[in-house]
């Protein structure tokens, strides 16, 4: 049973525009939810975090978006640049009990100039 | 480079044959985690040690994988007569855990690159 639902699989978006990514969960007891980004070849590298406190959270150009009784979040990148086309994950974690974190499939951004 | 590293980069056996891997976490993180990659997947977490005590196993790591951290500090995967099944990319994350119950931030190196053939 995936844990963590992620869409859309791929994304085209052009120079300039808005990529949003979305993420769905099922286990109430995740407390931690970081997106991380992940260029060929590489390890997953942290981008930005949330906790459910808080419903939204910006770093730059990368913005979360949090909805607790929905249990969904999603991960916007304004101004997207060519140099943003990776594979974000969006993940989950619970730090009373299991401290492994639970990934989505992943969404393959190509940012087109 | 204070990150996060693994070695070797890439490793191609043959099947049957013993691979060991290592990973040395971000100096003083007391949480060191593995996971492994597949092609278009998600990592999937495999191990986690708290300094040098593993505490929990996923059911992915099967009796021919085993995981070591002997002083708290590197880590080894080791996975015994390898099938091509276990072709993936193997990550070793770390993270510094100041309380219990408390998610922590995991910081992943850039993984080993494995080709059973």
């Amino acid at each position: 049973q995936q844990q963590v639902k992620q869409s859309p699989q791929s994304l085209i978006v052009q120079k300039g525009g808005i990529s949003i990514i979305n993420c769905a969960y099922e286990n109430t007891a995740f407390d931690y939810f970081p997106w991380y980004q992940q260029f060929p070849g590489k390890g997953p590298a942290l981008l930005i975090a949330i906790r459910p406190d808080v419903s939204e959270k910006k770093e730059g150009r990368f913005t979360i978006s949090f909805n607790k009784s929905a249990k969904q979040f999603s991960l916007h990148i304004m101004d997207s640049q060519p140099g943003d086309s990776a594979t974000y994950f969006c993940a989950a974690y619970s730090g009373a009990g299991s401290y492994q974190l639970t990934f989505g499939k992943g969404t393959k951004l190509s940012v087109i100039p | 480079d204070t990150g996060v590293s693994q070695d070797p980069r890439h490793k191609i056996t043959k099947r049957g044959q013993n691979v060991t891997f290592r990973c040395d976490p971000i100096s003083e993180h007391n949480r060191l985690y593995w996971y492994r990659q597949t092609l278009g997947q998600g990592p999937e977490f495999l191990t986690y040690f708290q300094n040098e005590a593993q505490l929990e196993k996923s059911r992915l790591l099967s009796d021919r994988f085993s995981a070591e951290r002997p002083k708290g500090s590197f880590s080894t995967l080791e996975i015994q007569r390898t099938e091509q099944g276990d072709s993936a990319m193997y990550l070793c994350a770390s993270s510094l855990a100041l309380r219990e119950g408390i998610s922590d931030t995991q910081y992943f190196g850039p993984g080993t690159r494995l080709t059973v053939l």
